[in-house]
């Protein structure tokens, strides 16, 4: 079956980088139209997308961000990679990775870490 | 980017009514909508997907319509575990934006 889980550290200091790792098992990063997308939900508030890695290593960004966010795949390892730079604490969420499912819905999350931004 | 809006934000109901959420986008997105509903502590689920197929397993009482630029999510007859959050999400170009939410609570 398709799980998928999030980790990294649960505190980072402000202008720190934070780096946070999707692993999963159940489907292969590789195939064709696969995908892993990363988002974000800071507390009490809405969703927010933050970026994508297809199959042939093609990657989109929220232009939202800047240019601090950086994804990566490591597929013999089944891994997604997220880098974060310039951290502030408005960036205190939870964060979230999940698969791109067929019909392009995003079929299977993981449950969330929450990354608390603070000095 | 493509914004999304949903109203309304929140709305009472009881168990059995029939509810609505409606969802819009600030530009066409053709089908390339999505729904979801979140648990308080929980990761979203997907319920549909390209506005109106159900994502398997999900219940029969949850659908979904629309085009263009106005998309629609009906629950037939709200059950006590439907009680939640929604929110819409286009996916048509990225950023892959999603609508604010709407809280459903129990009346």
């Amino acid at each position: 079956q398709i799980a998928l889980k999030e980790s990294g550290p649960t505190l980072v200091k402000p202008t720190q980088t934070l780096t946070l790792t999707c692993t999963f098992s159940g489907f292969s990063v590789t195939t064709y139209g696969a995908g892993v997308d990363w988002i974000r939900q800071p507390p009490g508030k809405a969703l927010e997308w933050l970026a994508l890695i297809y199959w042939d290593d093609d990657k989109r960004y929220s232009p939202s961000l800047n240019n601090r966010l950086t994804i990566t795949k490591d597929a013999s390892k089944n891994q997604v990679v997220l880098t974060m730079t310039n951290m502030d604490p408005v960036d205190t969420a939870t964060y979230y990775c999940a698969r791109r499912g067929p019909g392009l819905g995003l079929d299977y999350w993981g449950p969330g870490t929450l990354v608390t931004v603070s000095s | 980017d493509i914004q999304m809006t949903q109203s309304p934000s929140s709305l009472s109901a009881s168990v059995g009514d029939r509810v609505t959420i409606t969802c819009r986008a600030s530009q066409t997105i053709s089908n390339y909508l999505n729904w979801y509903q979140q648990k308080p502590g929980k990761a979203p689920k997907l319920l549909i997907y390209a506005t109106s197929t159900l994502q398997t397993g999900v219940p029969s009482r949850f659908s979904g319509s629309g085009s263009r630029t106005d998309f629609t999510l009906t629950i037939s007859s709200l059950q006590p575990e439907d009680f939640a959050t929604y929110y819409c999400q286009q996916s048509f170009s990225t950023p892959f934006t999603f609508g604010p939410g709407t809280k459903v609570d129990i009346k």
